[in-house]
């Protein structure tokens, strides 16, 4: 079945030491989404890939960069985790970008930050 | 402003009863609506979209959902409840000056007793 994959699903870190998060698709989507979801609080979108074009959100943290090296693959890096860093981490792929484009999501990566 | 509203934080329902999860919006345009599902430590499931035609949108699971541009409402609904059906829920909107960014309602527990 086509999926979007997160990997690891649990990841414990140190403070201030760097990770990264990994997603990958089967769906062949355009797009790709990363977003950050604390205590079952809706998702706050932090950037999103449209093939090889970055769209940063204006008040994602510069702590927080992405790489998409191609279609299939994205990668979350956090720089310099801090303890307000810890929470569920979800990636999502739509398939245009088109407003009546469904998102579909990963099963996320629960990071903790020691 | 464009925003989203879940009303109810927590919704109980008993077993085999109808249940119904609301929210409304607020849009200066045509809406796109969404209904996600979060089980605990886990991504978010698509339900079901309305982006145009019929009022009264079918989706996964045996849930349905009715938009209502009168009373900018899209409640999600399901005429018999199971206990497996207790989740978080997610309402999120996207409009037509925003091709990929949805805004998300705050979410909705519902917790179905046996």
């Amino acid at each position: 079945d086509a999926m979007v994959i997160q990997n690891p699903r649990y990841q414990v870190t140190q403070f201030g030491k760097p990770v990264t998060l990994s997603c990958s698709q089967t769906l062949n989507h355009n797009v790709m989404y990363w977003y950050q979801q604390k205590s079952s609080q809706a998702p706050k979108l932090l950037f999103h890939y449209y093939d090889k074009d970055f769209n940063n959100e204006a008040d994602t943290p510069d702590n927080f960069q992405s790489r998409r090296p191609n279609t299939s693959f994205c990668f979350l890096d956090i720089r310099s985790p801090g303890l307000g860093d810890a929470a569920m981490y979800l990636c999502a792929t739509s398939s245009g970008g088109g407003t009546t484009d469904t998102q579909y999501f990963g099963p996320g990566t629960r990071l903790t930050v020691l | 402003a464009q925003s989203v509203a879940q009303p109810e934080d927590q919704v109980n329902v008993a077993e085999g009863n109808p249940l119904t999860v609301k929210c409304t919006y607020s849009v200066s345009g045509n809406p796109y609506l969404f209904w996600y599902v979060q089980y605990p430590n886990r991504g978010l499931q698509f339900l079901l979209k309305y982006i145009t035609g019929d009022n009264l949108v079918k989706g996964s699971y045996g849930f349905e959902a009715e938009f209502n541009k009168s009373q900018t409402s899209f409640h999600l609904k399901k005429p018999s409840a199971l206990v497996s059906d207790s989740a978080l829920y997610f309402c999120a909107v996207r409009f037509m000056d925003s091709n990929y960014q949805l805004i998300w309602g705050a979410g909705t527990k519902l917790i179905i007793k046996p």
